[in-house]
């Protein structure tokens, strides 16, 4: 089965926290591309990170950093020094080759985690 | 600007009536694609399409009708055999393949009454 599991429905810190978002993954394909999106209270998805499965490198990009675990199928994301701007919907999504028919870019997204940061 | 319009932002429906959701793009992306976002269950794909003239059902396509005459357009009509339509739409667009990712319109928040 391809399936995505956001197992945090809600996470609240304390600005200035750091705060990790967990993402575990299914697939049965070889090839397959993980996504983080971040929806902001006005609903619009907005892109985060794309990571392929034959790049295990960690990456970085300011105060957000993803760790892709390809042993364990885990995709998380860490958010360094939470700010109330990173309040939001997170979900993380797959696509590969067998997800859907061909090469369609059909994405499986998992069911989200809420971050709430307060002041 | 380029970008995803989709109208309107709100929609009220009586139960009965079928209802379109417009989506359209400036982004001469080839494949485009409606989720639909219910609270606690992520996005799901209703229907997609990769080329004018041609689109595909996704997982939740009972109820649903789209098509795809030109390449900006991608209209969702919500009919009334979809049992339980109120919800969230968004519409994606993307470059074909699967290594895409995809861009998002701000929704349509579908209630119906």
């Amino acid at each position: 089965a391809q399936k995505v599991t956001q197992a945090q429905t809600e996470i609240s810190v304390v600005e200035k926290e750091d705060v990790t978002l967990d993402c575990v993954y299914e697939t049965r394909d070889t090839t397959y591309y993980l996504f983080w999106y971040k929806q902001p209270p006005s609903g619009e998805l907005v892109f985060l990170i794309r990571r392929n499965s034959f790049d295990e490198q960690n990456e970085i990009s300011g105060r957000y950093s993803w760790n892709f675990q390809k042993s364990t199928s885990s995709f998380n994301f860490t958010i360094t020094a939470s700010q109330v701007v990173d309040s939001a919907v997170y979900f993380c999504a797959l696509s590969g080759l067998l997800i859907g028919s061909g090469n369609t870019g059909k994405l499986i997204f998992g069911q989200g985690t809420t971050l709430q940061v307060k002041p | 600007d380029g970008g995803i319009t989709q109208s309107p932002k709100y929609l009220f429906r009586k139960e009965g009536q079928n209802v379109t959701l417009s989506c359209e793009q400036n982004l001469n992306h080839d494949a485009m694609y409606w989720y639909r976002q219910d609270p606690g269950q992520g996005l799901r794909l209703i229907y997609y399409s990769q080329i004018v003239n041609d689109f595909q059902k996704g997982d939740i396509a009972e109820g649903y009708s789209v098509s795809r005459e030109k390449k900006e357009s991608f209209p969702l009509t919500v009919t009334s055999a979809q049992k339980n339509p109120t919800a969230f739409y968004l519409c994606a667009t993307g470059e074909e393949g699967a290594h895409n990712e995809q861009f998002f319109g701000p929704g349509t928040r579908l209630t119906v009454l």
